[in-house]
């Protein structure tokens, strides 16, 4: 079936420096990659999303590269702050099938 | 524009009971999609509801089953309540069913006994 691999599981990184997180889909007809930031306790919230007729898309200090062929998306923030810690998860849709899959999550620690 | 609202926020049942909760969409939504989100996971899709109708369906037992109402709001119906269902369940609204931005309510946290 349909599958979303996320690494890293858990990253830190001191305030300031930047983040990546990856993620890999199986479904070569998915055409819509959003990216959600989960606090603790609190609802996913969409953070910025890339469709497939785009190379790469980005807002302010959040930007998402999307590479098809190797069917690779990563997420990365620029200059982090310590409110940038949260629990990230990338997903992955195909027109058609009307849902989402999920990354299992990578936990973003930024140390002041 | 009012967001996604979920209630009750948390719950306790015994195995073997029923549950219901419940879901309104953002105002102009006529999607509804659910998900389970096991401690320390992703959101697993459950099913989606378009205009009252099952629209997609995850890897879940029929023992989930939901519906749609005219106002676009909706239900998850979970029976024969298991230990492994104990999540939080989250609901997200969107604007068309086909890849349109997909926005959560706080979830309802199920804890299964």
């Amino acid at each position: 079936g349909e599958n979303v691999e996320q690494h890293p599981s858990t990253l830190s990184v001191q305030e300031g420096d930047s983040a990546v997180i990856k993620c890999t889909y199986s479904d070569s007809a998915s055409n819509y990659f959003p990216w959600y930031k989960q606090e603790l306790g609190k609802r996913p919230q969409l953070i910025i999303d890339i469709r497939s007729n785009v190379g790469e898309k980005k807002d302010q200090r959040i930007a998402v590269t999307l590479n098809k062929t190797a069917k690779h998306f990563s997420l990365h923030i620029t200059e982090t702050q310590p409110e940038d810690s949260a629990v990230y998860f990338c997903a992955a849709y195909t027109s058609g099938t009307y849902k989402y899959i999920f990354g299992t999550g990578t936990r973003l620690k930024v140390l002041a | 524009e009012t967001g996604v609202t979920q209630s009750p926020t948390h719950l306790i049942k015994t195995r073997g009971q029923q549950v219901t909760l419940r879901c309104s969409s953002q105002s102009g939504h006529n999607t509804v999609s659910w998900y389970q989100q096991a401690l320390g996971q992703g959101p697993q899709f459950i099913f989606q509801y378009y205009r009252e109708e099952e629209n997609g369906r995850g890897n879940f037992p029929p023992r989930f089953s939901g519906l749609q109402f005219p106002n676009y709001s909706s239900e998850l119906n979970v029976n024969a309540l298991e230990l492994d269902d104990s999540a939080l369940y989250l609901c997200a609204s969107s604007l068309e069913r086909e890849g349109q931005t997909q926005y959560f309510g706080p979830g309802t946290r199920l804890l299964v006994l």
